[in-house]
């Protein structure tokens, strides 16, 4: 079946440093690739995505890379900020099944201090 | 604006009782999904539903029922059978018919059954 496996957290920074999330994934067809992005107390929301291989999503200094040849997508941020604090979901989406609901990591916590 | 509503945000109840969590959406999605979160475990989908009177399992179903009578609402009820029912539940929607469609996620209920 589709699995994602995260980087365990939580990962610590300082602000301005540079923040890298690992996330691999296995499926068995060609998904679609998710990162999402949950604060405090909230639901999740959608921070970037991409639909094929070599294609990068990106979405207020967040990227992520659609790596087929190792199966990995993982999350870069050149200079993050304290509001960048929050636990952050990689998921898939298996286009070859009926099933359409996403298939989650187990999540990253990313603190970033002053 | 649209988006998903859950009520409420916090609920208690005694073990051995049945809860209902109410999401309902205004976005015109066709596709609803129940996610359970548990700390260090990310979200597990619990039930999903691609159109109106019709709805499936997924990965952790056991204990709990749906309905989906409108497109616009989509209840999970935590039944007694349910053995660890205390956890963080998200509702979520999307667009059926496109595969690379994100979900748009409601802000939770968080249970607690003592």
């Amino acid at each position: 079946g589709n699995s994602v496996t995260q980087m365990e957290g939580p990962v610590t920074l300082s602000e301005e440093a540079f923040l890298t999330i690992n996330c691999t994934y296995t499926a068995t067809g060609y998904p679609s690739l998710f990162w999402y992005v949950q604060y405090p107390g909230e639901g999740l929301q959608l921070l970037l995505k991409a639909t094929k291989a070599d294609d990068k999503g990106s979405n207020k200094g967040f990227e992520a890379t659609y790596r087929k040849e190792t199966t990995s997508f993982h999350l870069e941020k050149g200079s993050v900020q304290v509001s960048d604090s929050a636990v952050y979901f990689c998921a898939l989406s298996d286009r070859d099944t009926g099933r359409r609901a996403l298939t989650f990591g187990s999540g990253t916590r990313l603190q970033v201090q002053p | 604006d649209g988006g998903i509503t859950q009520s409420p945000k916090y609920l208690f109840r005694k073990e051995g009782q049945n809860v209902t969590l109410s999401c309902e959406q205004n976005l015109n999605h066709d596709a609803m999904y129940w996610y359970r979160q548990d700390p260090g475990q990310g979200l597990r989908l619990i039930y999903y539903s691609q159109i109106v009177n019709d709805f499936q399992k997924g990965d952790i179903a056991e204990g709990y029922s749906v309905s989906r009578e409108k497109k616009e609402s989509f209840p999970l009820t935590v039944t007694s059978a349910q053995k660890n029912p205390t956890a963080f539940y998200l509702c979520a929607s999307s667009q059926q018919g496109d595969r690379n469609s994100p979900l748009h996620f409601g802000n939770g209920t968080r249970l607690t059954v003592t």
